[in-house]
């Protein structure tokens, strides 16, 4: 079975350019998560969706991060524009039904890196 | 922040030997979860255990819970190399998000 694919694997990019990640969560999977991890701030949840609607988007750092869900089978997290700051891992994550009470399934992250 | 303390962050051991980490949280929750990061790799996840339950098993892996100590422990039995990786914990805080410990660096040397 597919697991959670994220792509691209490694970004590169200098500063004020537009980052945007994938995710192509589990078939059948109703909630998506956004993280972010860092060593200093550990795994961040950014927004999660529940049937493609943002249910809660309280962690996103600021107006320079979008995310999108237009189906059940893509997400995009979109940074624009990109700053150093924003170096970090950025993991998609899946889980059946609406999340509570259930696994997630994790991507092996996108690994970005602002110069 | 809510964020969960894991104890401790780092341990080293012998394979064959037993690894114990910890996990506290700070207010009430529905369910914690377990889970096991390699190097490079996403999360994944280990075992579910709900508030209503005291302990759970998976292969050589036994979580316990005790919600009057906001606390939960997982123990790894007859640890090999390839449980090398580090350890989170991860509470629902009775909403439908996780909030993700600081996690436990596990070395195990063959």
């Amino acid at each position: 079975d597919a697991g959670v694919i994220q792509s691209p694997r490694h970004e590169v990019t200098e500063m004020g350019q537009e980052v945007t990640l994938r995710c192509k969560p589990i078939s059948g999977h109703n909630s998506l998560f956004w993280y972010r991890q860092t060593m200093m701030r550990g795994l961040e949840l950014l927004i999660y969706f529940n049937n493609n609607v943002p249910i809660d988007d309280s962690g996103m750092p600021e107006d320079r991060f979008s995310a999108k869900m237009p189906n059940a089978s893509f997400s995009t997290l979109k940074i624009q524009p990109s700053e150093p700051r924003d170096s970090a891992v950025y993991f998609c994550a899946s889980s059946a039904g609406q999340g509570r009470n259930q696994p997630q399934h994790f991507g092996d992250g996108t690994r970005l890196s602002i110069l | 922040s809510q964020q969960g303390e894991e104890d401790p962050q780092a341990l080293s051991i012998q394979e064959g030997e037993n690894a114990t980490m910890n996990c506290s949280y700070k207010t009430s929750i529905n369910n914690l979860q377990w889970y096991r990061q390699n190097s490079g790799r996403g999360l994944v996840h280990l075992i579910l255990i709900r508030s209503n339950e005291r302990e759970k098993h998976s292969g050589r892996l036994r979580v316990t819970l005790d919600t009057s100590k906001k606390s939960s422990s997982l123990l790894i039995t007859a640890s090999r190399a390839a449980d090398t990786a580090s350890y989170f914990c991860a509470t629902d805080y009775n909403t439908d998000k996780l909030i993700f410990g600081t996690g436990t660096r596990l070395q195990v040397f063959p």
